[in-house]
């Protein structure tokens, strides 16, 4: 299958600053990714749709100025945690949507990023 | 609206035993299907898919789901279960019609027993 690779794998940061995390897309293009949150023993969160060359959509109550969304590239989507809290310590994951017609529209996911806020 | 719903939060298994993990969909249009297992501190693995053709897709690992239209399911299934299928399991729906967003259930911990 395809493969989504995520930079860093492990972050732990001090209160206030902010922490960039990257996602891409190794064998294939994906103008479309995605970013999760995911919280102990719990489902998925979508936070933002991250579309290439646009602005990201973001879901109810997710902060955009907070996490700011960076598509740039057809292989590449960041995620910037901006004056981070310890409440912001998570898993996130992100997937980007292989799609060549409808039979192979598939999400393939990232290893994730621990985020530690101190 | 689409929804996804794993009744099981916790399926325990003998190794050796068939097991079976629960899914049922909501969709309104035609519902396209997926399987991810998540192990500790790692992002999900693909497992299989249903789109469209024959209701019995069979994936990675040994794993195979039954889609039937008529009860809105698609569990996963393996006939022989391994102390290494012991993981998160998780369903997922995409409204083919319409729309980017993938809808995923609350996950199933499978444990196998050995």
């Amino acid at each position: 299958g395809a493969v989504v690779s995520q930079h860093p794998s492990r972050v732990i940061c001090k209160s206030g600053t902010s922490v960039k995390i990257e996602c891409r897309s190794l064998d294939f293009q994906a103008t479309t990714m995605f970013w999760y949150r995911q919280f102990p023993k719990q489902s998925l969160m979508l936070m933002a749709t991250s579309n290439e060359g646009s602005k990201a959509t973001y879901e109810q109550g997710v902060e955009k100025d907070k996490f700011l969304i960076n598509h740039a590239s057809l292989t590449l989507s960041t995620l910037t945690v901006t004056s981070a809290h310890p409440e912001d310590s998570s898993f996130y994951i992100c997937s980007a949507r292989e799609q060549q017609g409808g039979r192979t529209d598939t999400q393939y996911f990232g290893p994730g990023t621990r985020l530690t806020v101190l | 609206a689409q929804s996804v719903a794993q009744p099981e939060d916790q399926v325990n298994v003998a190794e050796g035993n068939p097991l079976t993990v629960k899914c049922t969909y909501s969709v309104s249009g035609n519902p396209y299907l997926f399987w991810y297992v998540q192990y500790p501190n790692r992002g999900l693995q693909f497992l299989l898919k249903y789109i469209t053709g024959d209701n019995l897709v069979k994936g990675s690992y040994g794993f195979e789901a039954e889609f039937n239209k008529s009860q809105t399911s698609f569990h996963l299934k393996k006939p022989s279960a391994l102390v290494s299928d012991s993981a998160l399991y998780f369903c997922a729906v995409r409204d083919g019609n319409t729309g980017n967003q993938f809808y995923f259930g609350t996950g199933t911990s499978l444990t196998v027993i050995p």
